[in-house]
């Protein structure tokens, strides 16, 4: 079976500061990774994704995030915080087994503050 | 033209009325997919079509009953909803069903159900 895990449903960060949003995922096997994005009144939009090859993967918007195998671990940052980052974050899980669905984490909520 | 386009945006409707929802998209995707997504959480996932056939429905209700008449159009028919239906309901596509794809969301439907 697979997961992913947000560890904080809410996030605020000021302006200007760095944006750290956490994710964690369970799989057998080794894993597809995604962070998509959801503004308000939206759909999901993807910021980035892990397949394979290199473990620092960039996104747009400034976003970026590391696969770390050793910690399960698939952290999503951004140096430096705008209001228009302000929205709902899913992290989510895809094998590269058959025919498996993509699964969402319970999603953070990031505020900036002015 | 990189839009997954679904009407209507909004829907009210009683439990004995007997609507549709339709998502459009021109992208040359041969993967369509509906999610519903309570209010403050993730996605979850109806049905996959793939090659306009039906390849995944997630135990959903009869009441929900999914059409795929082409390769670019997504139908979603209602019937006796209840109450706790009420929700957004996103369409996605993707260029093929390869767990490494990158999905494409709509903007979503909200159904409200009285």
């Amino acid at each position: 079976a697979q997961s992913v895990t947000q560890l904080g449903s809410h996030v605020s960060v000021s302006e200007g500061a760095l944006v750290l949003l956490r994710c964690n995922y369970s799989s057998s096997v080794p894993p597809y990774l995604f962070w998509y994005v959801q503004y308000p009144n939206q759909g999901l939009q993807l910021l980035l994704k892990y397949t394979t090859g290199a473990t620092l993967v960039k996104g747009i918007n400034g976003f970026e995030a590391e696969f770390k195998k050793s910690e399960t671990s698939f952290h999503l940052t951004k140096p430096s915080a705008h209001m228009s980052d302000a929205a709902e974050y899913f992290c989510a899980v895809r094998n590269n087994f058959g025919n498996e669905k993509l699964t969402f984490g319970t999603g953070t909520r990031l505020t900036i503050i002015p | 033209d990189t839009e997954v386009t679904q009407t209507p945006k909004h829907l009210v409707m009683g439990m004995t009325n007997k609507k549709s929802l339709k998502c459009e998209q021109h992208m040359g995707h041969r993967a369509m997919y509906w999610y519903k997504q309570k209010a403050k959480k993730p996605p979850e996932l109806m049905f996959v079509y793939s090659y306009e056939k039906l390849s995944i429905n997630e135990s959903v209700p009869s009441r929900f009953s999914p059409e795929c008449p082409n390769s670019s159009l997504l139908n979603l028919h209602l019937h006796a909803l209840q109450p706790e239906d009420s929700a957004l309901y996103l369409c996605a596509s993707s260029q093929g069903q390869a767990t490494n794809e990158k999905l494409f969301f709509g903007s979503g439907t909200q159904l409200s159900v009285l």
